[in-house]
């Protein structure tokens, strides 16, 4: 079946960095995007934005960019999220998504891998 | 960027009929798709599109569109629909946004 799996909780000290993975299966890891989203504690949904699976080009959102690195590693299928420089406010759970674009029906984010809790503190 | 806008919390009658809304300019461009999160776990998607649920999503989920509003609808709500609901779509950059989220308490 079609499965995200993200790597295991994280803890780091302020100043550190933390890199993230996604390993996916059951589909053609190349031929759909791959999306990143921010959940702080007890906060919404926040898209990061993606890196295309194909090109490897990544779109970061606003508030994004600079500390934040999406990256590929196609041989195996994964994803990561590379964090540089961590702040306090970078506590929250990732989730990398895959990202559906169909015709007539718009895009959508499914599956998405179980999470990872990333907290900074010293 | 848009933003989409939910309502931050609303109650149902175990059983009855609930509208969870998402406004934004956005909207009237693109379809919503809406995301189920219950507390401790990645979000689900249960519909997209004009009205299309994944496979094993129940069909009381039904989603509707007009103007500049998407809705999601329970329509006899049960006790395993208590969650958080997350609405997305394209903004005018062609990046994506998610709702503000609605917590759907289920009495």
């Amino acid at each position: 079946q079609v499965q995200l799996v993200q790597s295991g909780s994280e803890l780091r000290k302020p100043g550190a960095s933390v890199k993230v993975s996604c390993k996916a299966s059951g589909y053609t890891f190349t031929n759909y995007g791959m999306n990143w989203v921010r959940q702080a504690p007890g906060q919404g949904l926040e898209w990061m934005g993606w890196i295309n699976t194909n090109t490897g080009n990544p779109t970061y959102a606003q508030g994004f960019t600079g500390r934040f690195v999406f990256s590929l590693d196609t041989s195996v299928s994964t994803a990561y999220l590379q964090i540089s420089s961590l702040k306090a406010e970078d506590t929250a759970v990732y989730y990398c998504a895959r990202r559906r674009s169909v015709a007539g029906t718009g895009d959508y984010f499914d599956p998405w891998g179980q999470g990872t809790p990333v907290t900074v503190s010293s | 960027s848009s933003e989409l806008t939910q309502d931050p919390a609303v109650s149902v009658a175990l059983g009855q009929t609930v509208r969870i809304t998402c406004q934004g300019d956005s909207l009237r461009s693109y379809y919503a798709s809406w995301y189920q999160q219950k507390p401790g776990q990645a979000p689900i998607l249960v519909i997209y599109g004009k009205n299309n649920r994944p496979s094993g999503i129940p069909d009381r989920f039904s989603g509707s569109s007009s103007g500049n509003t998407a809705s999601l609808t329970i329509t006899g709500a049960q006790a395993e629909d208590e969650a958080d609901y997350y609405c997305n779509s394209r903004d005018s950059s062609g990046n994506y946004v998610f709702g503000t989220g609605t917590k759907v308490t289920v009495l």
